[in-house]
């Protein structure tokens, strides 16, 4: 059971464009989502994130979408870099009780920026 | 940012041996830490919780005898492969939450990529 889906293996931009990368979630309990980036053979780095109590949050190139009547959630980039090029994982977290600091993560998007 | 490292990065082992993967907060102390493992162009699914002081929490269909987790310090959580097989072959991550922060605030390690032969 796939709680937490990235439907996109990949997408390919073009440097300067913007990248908008989609998860979609099946749990209520989430509310804390969070987007990493990863490269092969290294742990995923910390990108951004967004409580459910609000549906936009902004840094820098980064903006992450919440639409929780869709359960569905977007990562911006903008402007795309060829630096930006990794694998980027959607996570969800249900803040409550044994949950605490879990992470759910998705099957991640494999993100490539053309120069 | 907060360091997380894992040691070793990589390990090659024979089936049936055990192996053991140390996760390590260098700069904060970490009342809580979670071991991931990823198979290939896959998710990482979470495998357990490990609680300073107490005994780890597994997550469904992993087994707690193979997968022997300990956290014996708020900087240290150690993860032993017991009677390794090749299917146990997978890369392994841990991260940390600090102790003095949300629990959004969770560091990853680099991971271990563990080969068993």
């Amino acid at each position: 059971d796939q709680q937490v889906k990235q439907n996109s293996p990949s997408l390919s931009v073009q440097e300067g464009r913007i990248s908008i990368l989609n998860c979609d979630y099946t749990n209520s309990m989430f509310d804390y989502f969070l987007w990493y980036k990863k490269y092969p053979a290294e742990g995923p780095t910390f990108l951004i994130s967004i409580s459910s109590i609000k549906d936009k949050n902004e840094d820098g190139r980064f903006t992450v979408f919440l639409n929780k009547s869709a359960k569905h959630l977007s990562l911006h980039i903008v402007p795309s870099q060829p630096g930006d090029s990794a694998v980027y994982f959607c996570a969800a977290s249900a803040s409550g009780g044994t949950s605490y600091g879990k992470l759910t993560f998705g099957q991640g998007t494999i993100l490539t920026v053309h120069p | 940012g907060a360091v997380v490292s894992q040691h070793p990065s990589w390990v090659i082992c024979k089936s049936g041996t055990s192996v053991k993967i140390e996760c390590r907060s260098l700069d904060f102390q970490a009342t809580t830490m979670f071991w991931y493992r990823q198979f290939p162009k896959q998710s990482l699914m979470l495998m357990a919780t490990s609680n300073e002081g107490s005994k780890a929490t597994y997550e469904q269909g992993v087994e707690k005898d193979k997968f022997l987790i300990n956290h014996a310090s708020l900087t240290l959580s150690t993860l032993t492969v017991t009677s390794a097989h090749p299917e146990d072959s997978s890369f392994y991550i841990c991260s940390a939450i600090r102790a003095d922060r949300s629990a959004v605030e969770q560091f990853f390690g680099p991971g271990t990529r563990l080969t068993v032969l």
